[in-house]
C-alpha cells in the first residue's frame, strides 16, 4: 500500500517568514496530492491540491511543487500571518483509487 | 443544505459497551471514510466504502464494524469499547468521477472509561 512520510512535525516561524512542508510517498502510482488544514478543534480542510501531470500550482500565498520522480510533493506558506497557525496534512492515494494515505501532520505555529 | 454531519459530537462510554457513531451527508457521495486521529498519529482509516453495500478495511479495522444500507448514511460501531478506542473519529466523503477531494465531518469526541 502507499507509505507517506511528513516533515517536519512542527514547525515554528515568525509572522512574515515563509514556510515549507514536505512529504514523501511510495506509490508511483499515485495522482493527486492534496494539503489539509486543521485549526484547533475543527475539521480538516482542504486548502490546495496537485495532479501528477502538473508540478507546481499556487493560490496566492500558498503553493505546492510536486517532483514525481523523487517522490515527493511540498507546501510552501510565504508570508505566514497567525492564522496560519494550524496542523497541515498531506496526503496521497493508493495507486489510482479513491483511498487516501495522510501523512502524520506538521503543526505549524506562526508567532507573531 | 447540511452537508455532512456527524452524531453524537461528544460520547462518554464504558468499557465493553458498544457504541454506535453515525454520519450523514446530503451530497450522494459515491465514497465514504471513517477516520480515527491520534495525537502523533495524524488520520488514520478505520473503514471505507465505495457505494451502498460495499465496504473494505483501512489500515486500523480491529473492533469496529461498519454498513452502509443507504448512499447517504455510514454507521461506525464500536462492538464492545477498549480505552484504546479512545479518539477522535471524522466521518469524510469523496465525490468520485475524478473529484478526489475529502469532505470531512465535524468530528465525534468518544471517551472510553
Amino acid at each position: 500500500g502507499e507509505n507517506v512520510e511528513q516533515h517536519p512535525s512542527t514547525l515554528s516561524v515568525q509572522e512574515g517568514d515563509s514556510a515549507v512542508i514536505k512529504c514523501t510517498y511510495s506509490d508511483s502510482a499515485s495522482n493527486y496530492f492534496p494539503w489539509y488544514k486543521q485549526e484547533l478543534g475543527k475539521r480538516p480542510q482542504l486548502i490546495i491540491d496537485i495532479r501528477s501531470n502538473v508540478g507546481e500550482k499556487k493560490d496566492q500565498r500558498i503553493a505546492v511543487t510536486l517532483n514525481k520522480t523523487a517522490k515527493h510533493f511540498s507546501l510552501h506558506i510565504t508570508e505566514t500571518q497567525p492564522e496560519d497557525s494550524a496542523v497541515y496534512f498531506c496526503a496521497a492515494p493508493k495507486g489510482g483509487s479513491y483511498i487516501p494515505t495522510f501523512g502524520r501532520g506538521t503543526s505549524l505555529i506562526v508567532h507573531p | 443544505d447540511a452537508g455532512i454531519t456527524q452524531s453524537p459530537r461528544y460520547k462518554i462510554t464504558e468499557t465493553g459497551r458498544q457504541v454506535t457513531l453515525m454520519c450523514h451527508q446530503t451530497w450522494s457521495h459515491s465514497y465514504m471514510f471513517w477516520y480515527r486521529q491520534d495525537l502523533g498519529h495524524g488520520l488514520r482509516l478505520i473503514y471505507y466504502s465505495a457505494a451502498a453495500d460495499i465496504t473494505d478495511k483501512g489500515e486500523v479495522p480491529d473492533g469496529y464494524v461498519v454498513s452502509r444500507s443507504k448512499t447517504e448514511n455510514f454507521p461506525l460501531t464500536l462492538e464492545s469499547a477498549t480505552r484504546s478506542q479512545t479518539s477522535v473519529y471524522f466521518c469524510a466523503s469523496t465525490p468520485g468521477s475524478w473529484d478526489y477531494e475529502q469532505y470531512f465531518g465535524p468530528g465525534t469526541r468518544l471517551t472510553v472509561t
